[in-house]
């Protein structure tokens, strides 16, 4: 089946730690986003990529660190700089950039910092 | 002033109601609309996707686009308990693939 896979589904951190959350796709999509996902607040966009060794800053970057060396793959690490941690975090990709993209979302990681 | 508003409800309807969801964007630079479904814990799913004023239908549900007003809306006809969801509105920049996103409106849909 193709589709997302976001790894783990629950995550625990203690305080000044770094987590790396895993987001896989078998989809052959070029375009792979990383968003965050609070109450009440929508989806705020963290670091997309748009092709292999290449990505950008979002909205809300500050904190976060990303790599994409892989096509398939692109992890986010949530480093100890970031303030509040604690959300629901989706990993996106899309077959393309520019117009009328359409993009398919994984199953999520909920982060809990203790 | 934020690019897509989308009033946060929640919204809670009976078995069988017709539902209006609405969100207004402040652009009209950008021609592309989306809205997305987000079941409890999980991710959204895209449900429909529009890029031109007017209506687009597909089932018991229809997206309408208003230009002119830069009003964008999801109608839902019949509503099921299954309906009851998270329920994103977002608008494609054109330039750099990225999606902003209304906040979403929690529907419940009582039996």
């Amino acid at each position: 089946d193709g589709g997302i896979t976001q790894s783990p589904k629950y995550l625990f951190r203690k305080e000044g730690q770094n987590v790396t959350l895993s987001c896989e796709q078998n989809l052959n999509h070029d375009a792979m986003y990383w968003y965050r996902q609070d109450p009440g607040q929508g989806l705020r966009l963290i670091y997309y990529s748009q092709i292999v060794n290449d990505f950008q800053k979002g909205d809300i970057a500050e904190g976060y660190s990303v790599s994409r060396e892989k096509k398939e793959s692109f992890p986010l690490t949530v480093t100890s700089a970031q303030k509040n941690p604690t959300a629901f975090y989706l990993c996106a990709s899309s077959t393309r950039t520019g117009t009328g993209n359409e993009q398919f979302f994984g199953p999520g990681t909920r982060l809990t910092v203790l | 002033q934020k690019e897509v508003e989308q009033d946060p409800g929640p919204l809670s309807v009976p078995e069988g109601a017709i539902v209006s969801l609405n969100c207004t964007y402040s652009n009209s630079a950008f021609q592309y609309f989306m809205w997305y479904r987000q079941y409890s814990r999980k991710g959204p799913e895209l449900l429909m996707y529009t890029y031109s004023s007017g209506n687009k239908e597909d089932g018991r549900f229809t997206a309408q686009v208003d230009k002119s007003s830069k009003y964008i809306s999801l109608f839902i006809r019949d509503s099921q308990p299954s309906d009851s969801a998270t329920y994103l509105c977002a608008r494609h920049t054109g330039a750099n693939s990225k999606l902003t996103f209304g906040k979403g409106i929690t529907l419940s849909v009582r039996p």
